[in-house]
């Protein structure tokens, strides 16, 4: 069965320093999300994209964060100046279609900002 | 607001029993309902989800989960418990009737299953 597929696992961090968050959807794929799981916490929605754009965004996705789809399979999250706070754990997610189809997961990257 | 409440936040049973999740939304017109499991260092896995027509759906690995618009709730059940069902189960919910696809989580409840 097809995955999402998120690298890499752990990323270990300074704070202040810029980190990419990669993430190769489903091929089939159209819709691409992003959340984040603070340990101990709810899953969080972040920013959904789609047709190389963002569709939506939280409020917790500020100016410090970035999405790209560089190329026809990744999917990036980008954080430009990571402070203590975003240490989480990513999700990458994608769908079919919006909705009324189920969004697929990846497994997670979990992220520790020192 | 939107929102989405998974009251136990903790469960325990023994092998063989059965286990019902309680999951509580409040939400717009048609809701999307989805049950999403995870374990211990592992991603999302879908376990089922309710777009519209019965009610009743079906999952894997013998879970089920009943819509009670009434209630508004979307409970999870199993008639025996595995020991690998040991997880953490989280609701989560859509609606396209705010013009966004995103899904909004409960906090989870986390699942214990003793032999």
């Amino acid at each position: 069965e097809p995955e999402v597929t998120q690298t890499p696992s752990h990323q270990v961090t300074q704070m202040g320093q810029e980190v990419i968050l990669r993430c190769v959807p489903i091929s089939n794929h159209l819709y691409f999300y992003w959340y984040r799981q603070i340990l101990g916490q709810k899953v969080e929605f972040l920013v959904s994209f789609y047709n190389n754009e963002i569709s939506e965004k939280s409020e917790i996705f500020d100016d410090q964060f970035s999405v790209e789809r560089p190329d026809g399979s990744n999917f990036t999250l980008k954080i430009r100046s990571t402070k203590l706070e975003d240490s989480a754990m990513y999700f990458c997610a994608s769908a079919f279609r919006d909705s009324n189809q189920p969004q697929h997961f990846g497994d997670g990257t979990r992220l520790s900002i020192l | 607001a939107q929102s989405v409440t998974q009251p136990d936040i903790h469960i325990t049973v023994s092998e063989g029993a059965s286990l019902e999740l309680r999951c509580n939304y409040s939400y717009g017109a048609t809701p999307y309902l989805f049950w999403y499991v995870q374990s211990p260092g592992q991603g999302l896995q879908l376990l089922l989800k309710y777009f519209s027509g019965d009610t009743l759906v079906q999952g894997i690995k013998g879970f089920e989960a009943e819509f009670k618009r009434s209630q508004s709730s979307f409970n999870l059940r199993k008639p025996s418990v595995h020991w690998s069902d040991a997880a953490e189960y989280f609701c989560a919910v859509g609606d396209l009737s705010y013009n966004t696809d995103k899904l909004i989580f409960g906090t989870g409840t986390r699942l214990q299953v003793f032999p």
